[in-house]
């Protein structure tokens, strides 16, 4: 079952924030949040493997809820470098931390 | 440099005519996957491999094959390609419980 993302796009002024969220039907072991360009690979973002734990690096942080089997990714203050589609990968916990699940995607475009 | 490659890159074809889609890694990674990312859908894992001779079906593994003779390869197969194939596939490979390292991509057309 594919985890479910929302929203399916955003559209951004730079500086604007955002917020994706990834929900499952199914108790989580880890989440992967990855994001890709038009025309490229996929690029990994962060992993969170632990109920509870969140992660961020610059202006670009998660948190993971195992309890209501979601996470949220948030973007702050976006840069005209954050345009892209975001997906989340969901493990559950038959298939472990490395059998990933991806949702359908979120298209987000950051305007000047 | 630490990378996966995917050969070919793109490539087009006529319903039923073999073809092998060769991946392989860089960094001894244990796990490796295929996936196909269609419009609307997001990526669908085909096979997965956990090591060496063991591999396990995905989500859409109908009308694929996959091989894991050595740790760094992990080609996917179209034994009788179709229409339906029509897709971009992407090879990747990680550590366990660790990120995804993803190929540049396959494009492939089946005519």
């Amino acid at each position: 079952q594919q985890p479910v993302q929302s929203p399916q796009a955003v559209i951004l002024r730079e500086g604007e924030d955002a917020v994706i969220n990834c929900s499952s039907s199914k108790a989580l072991y880890s989440v992967h949040w990855y994001r890709q360009k038009h025309g490229e690979a996929p690029v990994f973002l962060m992993i969170l493997l632990k109920g509870g734990e969140q992660k961020g690096h610059d202006k670009i942080s998660a948190s993971f809820n195992e309890k209501k089997q979601q996470s949220s990714l948030y973007l702050t203050a976006s840069q005209l470098s954050y345009s892209g589609t975001y997906f989340c990968g969901t493990g559950d916990l038959s298939g472990g931390y490395n059998k990933l699940i991806f949702g359908a995607g979120t298209r987000l475009a950051v305007h000047p | 440099e630490a990378q996966v490659t995917q050969n070919p890159r793109y490539l087009i074809t006529v319903t039923g005519k073999k073809l092998t889609v060769t991946c392989s890694q860089n960094m001894n990674h244990e796990y490796m996957s295929w996936y196909r990312q269609d419009p609307g859908l997001g990526l669908r894992q085909i096979y997965y491999s956990m090591n060496v001779e063991v591999t396990d079906k995905g989500d859409v593994p109908e009308g694929y094959k996959v091989s894991r003779k050595e740790k760094r390869n992990f080609p996917l197969i179209l034994e009788s390609p179709s229409p339906n194939q029509t897709s971009l596939y992407f090879c990747a490979s990680s550590p366990p419980r660790g990120e995804q390292f993803f190929g540049p991509g396959t494009r492939l057309t089946v005519l």
